[in-house]
């Protein structure tokens, strides 16, 4: 299988405090993407990160990518009760036209 | 423009009926996708389409599920007869060219067989 698989499954964390989600992958990619999915709900886009890039930003989030290892972090700084959710990672694979989800890492924040 | 629109929302229904989920998906956007989240299995891709063609149904899980686009503005799903290990969210995304752009997802169909 290709999914990504997502680590940790669940991660339970202050407010206030930074969250970190790892995903990792199986081959080459030509790009990543990060979604959120609040609880009853269908899944948003966060943010896209080509193979050629190594950070990128968009708010509080910050993403990595290291293709040598074959994985991608999240990370969101101060975190907020309105982060609670569940976060996948998405990769675009080489060899495919369709993107692949990994199986997610449940975030709660705690007031 | 309203986003990815999919009906019902919810959906009961017993062994053995027919279930017809639906989907609108953005204006403009070329590539329709369905998919299926459950705990066990986590998020499935089970059928795209560009320009209402399918283009990769390899993740239907048997005969008794089908999809169709009749026009860039309507997809369905359909499961005869249904079983209940169907019991799931079923999604509905659109998007232009699929991995260079961002899906956008309806809010799901919660479909329970009994």
């Amino acid at each position: 299988s290709q999914q990504g698989e997502e680590d940790p499954q669940a991660l339970s964390i202050q407010e206030g405090e930074n969250a970190t989600m790892n995903c990792s992958y199986k081959t080459s990619i030509n790009n990543l993407q990060w979604y959120r999915q609040n609880s009853g709900r269908g899944l948003v886009h966060l943010i896209l990160i080509r193979s050629n890039e190594r950070e990128k930003h968009s708010g509080r989030l910050r993403v990595t990518l290291d293709t040598s290892k074959k994985s991608s972090s999240l990370l969101i700084t101060a975190s907020r009760a309105a982060d609670t959710a569940s976060y996948f990672c998405a990769m675009l694979y080489s060899s495919a036209s369709k993107i692949i989800f990994g199986s997610g890492t449940r975030l709660s924040i705690r007031p | 423009d309203a986003g990815v629109i999919q009906s019902p929302r919810h959906e009961v229904t017993e062994m053995g009926q027919e279930v017809t989920l639906r989907c609108k998906p953005i204006s403009g956007h070329d590539y329709l996708f369905w998919y299926r989240q459950t705990m066990m299995r986590g998020l499935e891709l089970l059928i795209y389409f560009n320009n209402n063609v399918p283009i990769d149904d390899s993740g239907m899980p048997e005969d008794r599920f089908s999809a169709k686009m009749p026009n860039a503005s309507f997809s369905t799903l359909k499961i005869q007869p249904s079983e209940p290990r169907d019991s799931a969210v079923y999604f509905c995304a659109s998007s232009l060219a699929p991995g260079e752009n961002e899906q956008f997802f309806g809010p799901g169909t919660r479909l329970t067989v009994l």
